[in-house]
């Protein structure tokens, strides 16, 4: 059974830096792409940045690029995001998700998601 | 960038059928995928590729795709079935993944 653990999240300042990390578990880590999702409180989805399986492509939504940084580590089945200069506007539930390959168009969902791990940003 | 569209909410019956439209200029050509968000609980796919369902999801759920509208359809609507559902497509212009705002559905 696929897993991932969130965790990492917090209550931080306005222009602070937070580092949440995601450990996964039940299936071959290197053969799937990983993003993350957010969800600020009563609010949609928003998806942050994905991340290919060697780490060769990586994609950020505009309002968290030059910002933020999504990263993996193979070996240790763990996937990372590095946030930096943190807005009111970053709150959110911040979602581990695997990346599951379309049939039809060559995109990508989002086939297992993790519980989340809160971010707050404070002014 | 790409503009996913939602009603806010649906209401319906306990066994009556729920259709969730989801709106985009030439959805058609996309792969849609749908997601059910119950209260508390983190987001689950329901169907994927317009169509087709993961292991464990009921066919009570269908998806449809054509011209500027996808259609997710839950048949035989049950009190479990009460949660927010999104859309989601590729937007390969940029390589960026585009939720829709979600749909609440309400079991009357």
């Amino acid at each position: 059974e696929v897993h991932l653990v969130e965790s990492g999240g917090g209550l931080v300042k306005t222009g602070g830096s937070l580092r949440l990390s995601c450990a996964a578990s039940g299936f071959t880590f290197s053969s799937y792409s990983l993003a993350w999702v957010r969800q600020a409180p009563g609010k949609g989805l928003e998806w942050v940045s994905s991340i290919s399986r060697s780490s060769l492509y990586i994609y950020y939504a505009d309002s968290v690029k030059g910002r933020f940084t999504v990263s993996r580590d193979n070996a240790k089945k763990s996937l990372f995001l590095q946030m930096n200069s943190l807005r009111v506007e970053d709150t959110a539930l911040y979602f581990c998700v695997r990346e599951g390959d379309s049939a039809k168009d060559g995109g990508y969902y989002f086939d297992n998601w993790g519980q989340g791990t809160l971010l707050t940003v404070s002014s | 960038s790409y503009v996913l569209t939602q009603p806010p909410s649906v209401s319906v019956a306990p066994g009556q059928t729920a259709r969730i439209p989801c709106g985009g200029s030439d959805i058609g050509s996309k792969s849609v995928h749908w997601f059910q968000q119950r209260p508390g609980q983190a987001p689950r796919l329901v169907v994927y590729d317009d169509s087709d369902r993961p292991s464990g999801i009921p066919e009570r759920f269908s998806g449809s795709n054509s011209g500027n509208t996808a259609t997710l359809t839950i048949s035989r609507v049950e009190a479990g079935d009460e949660a927010d559902y999104f859309c989601q497509v590729w937007h390969s212009l940029r390589d960026h993944k585009v939720f829709g705002p979600g749909t609440k559905v309400t079991v009357l």
